[in-house]
């Protein structure tokens, strides 16, 4: 299958600071992007579509201030966690799918755990 | 309600056993299913993919949808201690993009 990297796999951050994960398609170009955050022993709750070129959709209930997503180009695409707290800890995971060849399957990157101190 | 149910377990079988895995859905529009697999702490990793009702095999995996019951399963045949892990169901329409996951069903294939 496709493959998707996301780095880094884990970050520890300082309350106030900025952390930035990337997701990147290595063999196929992602037309969109899905941001998810994980809590232990639960789904995956996703955060915000993220499509090429254009503005991110985020989900009821998340702060795009907060989450800063950026879809550069098609195979990239970063999640920016701004002023980090740390209830912002949590697992991160990108998925993405060409959707050009239309309702495709998600592929997901490694996840990254952040832990805000 | 949710729009899509997923026992969350924990399953614990013996090695060797046959496992079955459900889920069910209330909205008609979805067409595409899948079934991911997630070790702890890592990505989710696709394993079955199907479109609309029928079945497919992939090795020791099955996964079978029957969209009149709006139910759709997953079979490991021989399991084994390396299947421990969480199953997730997962699925979409064709008018939209985003996938709606089950809450994940967590196997303990015990030796």
């Amino acid at each position: 299958g496709a493959v998707v990297s996301q780095h880094p796999s884990w970050v520890i951050c300082k309350s106030g600071t900025s952390v930035k994960i990337e997701c990147r398609s290595l063999d196929f170009q992602a037309t969109t992007m899905f941001w998810y955050r994980q809590f232990p022993k639960q789904s995956l709750m996703l955060m915000a579509t993220s499509n090429e070129g254009s503005k991110a959709t985020y989900e009821q209930g998340v702060e795009k201030d907060k989450f800063l997503i950026n879809h550069a180009s098609l195979t990239l695409s970063t999640l920016t966690v701004t002023s980090a707290h740390p209830e912002d800890s949590s697992f991160y995971i990108c998925s993405a799918r060409d959707l050009a060849l239309m309702n495709t399957e998600a592929f997901f990157g490694q996840g990254t755990r952040l832990t805000v101190v | 309600q949710k729009e899509v149910e997923q026992d969350p377990g924990p399953l614990s079988v013996p090695e060797g056993a046959i496992v079955s895995l459900n889920c069910t859905y209330s909205n008609s529009a979805f067409q595409y299913f899948m079934w991911y697999r997630q070790y702890s702490r890592k990505g989710p990793e696709l394993l079955m993919y199907t479109y609309s009702s029928g079945n497919k095999e992939d090795g020791r995996f099955t996964a079978q949808v029957d969209k009149s019951s709006k139910y759709i399963s997953l079979f490991i045949r021989d399991s084994q201690p390396s299947d421990s892990a969480t199953y997730l169901c997962a699925m979409t329409g064709g008018g939209g993009n985003k996938l709606t996951f089950g809450t994940g069903t967590q196997l303990k294939v015990e030796l």
